[in-house]
């Protein structure tokens, strides 16, 4: 049963602390997506990765937020230092781009609180 | 910049009752447009429409796409409590960009 796995499901920390979240896209995908979502804003796109290539950042604040993906079978995102505006569910997605068309399959996402 | 709007955001209707969702989007060099309904948690996918005019169909859900108009349409027929969700819509461009709407929030009420 093919999934993207994000772990941990639910983190909890204080302002200044750094969060690191995982993803483990599906195997054989190769586009990842880093999505956040909030009750006001829906959920925007932060990042994405083809064959673990960034290939747009642009929805990230730069200052304290990192995407990366150091292998094919894991993507992270990480905030340093934590704020509570960034209290959200962060999202992964994987996908198969073939030729021009991409679907996307959802991790089970990562509820972020920051006190 | 790209845009996906969304409408209505919020509708409430009774079991058995048809709606009709609407996604309209501005994206550039546009590829494909996907459908997702989104209960408790993640998000999960319903369709995706790479030509205009054709329906995809799955159960009482069906959905069509007007390129030329830059809209699509998500349509549920004889509606039931677990249709209720967030309905979104993602257009996504030749490089494979997915960026979401506001989403529809649907209630069915028995």
């Amino acid at each position: 049963d093919a999934r993207v796995t994000q772990t941990p499901r639910d983190k909890v920390t204080e302002m200044g602390q750094e969060v690191t979240m995982r993803c483990q896209p599906i195997l054989g995908h190769n586009t990842v997506f880093w999505y956040r979502q909030t009750m006001m804003q829906g959920l925007e796109l932060l990042a994405y990765f083809r064959n673990r290539a960034p290939l747009d950042d642009s929805g990230m604040p730069k200052d304290r937020f990192s995407a990366e993906m150091p292998d094919a079978t894991l993507a992270t995102l990480k905030i340093q230092p934590s704020e509570p505006r960034d209290s959200a569910v962060y999202f992964c997605a994987s996908g198969l781009k073939e030729g021009s068309y991409t679907e996307a399959f959802f991790g089970q996402g990562t509820r972020l609180t920051v006190v | 910049e790209d845009k996906v709007v969304q409408s209505p955001l919020s509708l409430v209707v009774h079991e058995g009752d048809t709606v009709t969702l609407n996604c309209s989007y501005e994206v550039t060099n546009f590829r494909s447009l996907l459908w997702y309904k989104q209960e408790k948690k993640a998000p999960t996918f319903l369709f995706m429409l790479t030509s205009s005019g054709i329906e995809k169909k799955s159960g009482r859900l069906s959905s069509i796409l007007d390129k030329k108009e830059l809209f699509s349409i998500l349509n549920i027929t004889a509606t039931q409590t677990g249709d209720s969700a967030i309905y979104l819509c993602a257009p996504t461009s030749n490089t494979g960009k997915l960026i979401f709407g506001q989403g529809t929030t649907l209630q069915v009420k028995p």
